[in-house]
């Protein structure tokens, strides 16, 4: 069946340090691939999502671009802020709802 | 526009019992989907319902149900509590069913915490 596999946290950095949280998917067909964000004490926050081959997700300095080849959709952020501290999930959606990777908690320090 | 709002925010149950969480979706929005969020086993998928049917459901036992109205609005009910359903437990909308466009965006609520004691 359809997975996602994202490196397992958590991942400390100061502030200003460059981020990357690596997703792998396996999948049938043509997922549509997601970032989810969930902060302390709330739901999930979509962050960015990418829909084919080679789209470019962004939002809020977060990037992510989806790499048929590699089946990957790696997250970055050139410089992270305290503000970011929060767990972050890779997701994907083929013909069945969301499945989605176990999460990465990020922690940024000043 | 407002977001996807469930009730009760916090719940606090004993083993045995049956419990009912509510999920207003966004407005216009057709497909309700719940999942169950716990520190073991991450985000697991339970039920999706468009236009008040069921059209996908994952591998969780019969105690879980769910139902959804004619204005979208959607519950899900535990029965028999068991203190392995102590979780976080999302809703999420979408204008129309990810089975039908996979490419359809999730929008999911704050969430309802079941402690089962």
């Amino acid at each position: 069946g359809d997975s996602v596999t994202q490196m397992e946290g958590p991942v400390t950095l100061s502030e200003e340090a460059f981020l990357t949280i690596n997703c792998t998917y396996t999948a049938t067909g043509y997922p549509s691939l997601f970032w989810y964000v969930q902060y302390p004490g709330e739901g999930l926050q979509l962050l960015l999502k990418a829909t084919k081959a080679d789209d470019k997700g962004s939002n809020k300095g977060f990037e992510a671009t989806y790499r048929k080849e590699t089946t990957s959709f790696h997250l970055e952020k050139g410089s992270v802020q305290v503000s970011d501290s929060a767990v972050y999930f890779c997701a994907l959606s083929a013909s069945t709802p969301l499945v989605f990777g176990k999460g990465t908690r990020l922690s940024v320090i000043a | 526009k407002a977001g996807v709002t469930q009730t009760p925010r916090y719940l606090i149950k004993t083993r045995g019992q049956q419990v009912t969480l509510s999920c207003s979706p966004i407005s216009g929005h057709r497909s309700v989907s719940w999942y169950q969020q716990t520190p073991g086993q991450g985000l697991q998928f339970l039920f999706e319902y468009f236009s008040e049917t069921q059209r996908n459901k994952g591998n969780f036992p019969g105690r879980f149900s769910g139902r959804q109205f004619s204005n979208s609005r959607s519950e899900m009910n535990v029965s028999t509590l068991e203190l392995g359903d102590s979780a976080l437990y999302l809703c999420a909308s979408s204008l129309v069913s990810p089975g039908l466009a996979g490419q359809e965006t999730q929008y999911f609520g704050p969430g309802t915490r079941l402690l089962v004691l």
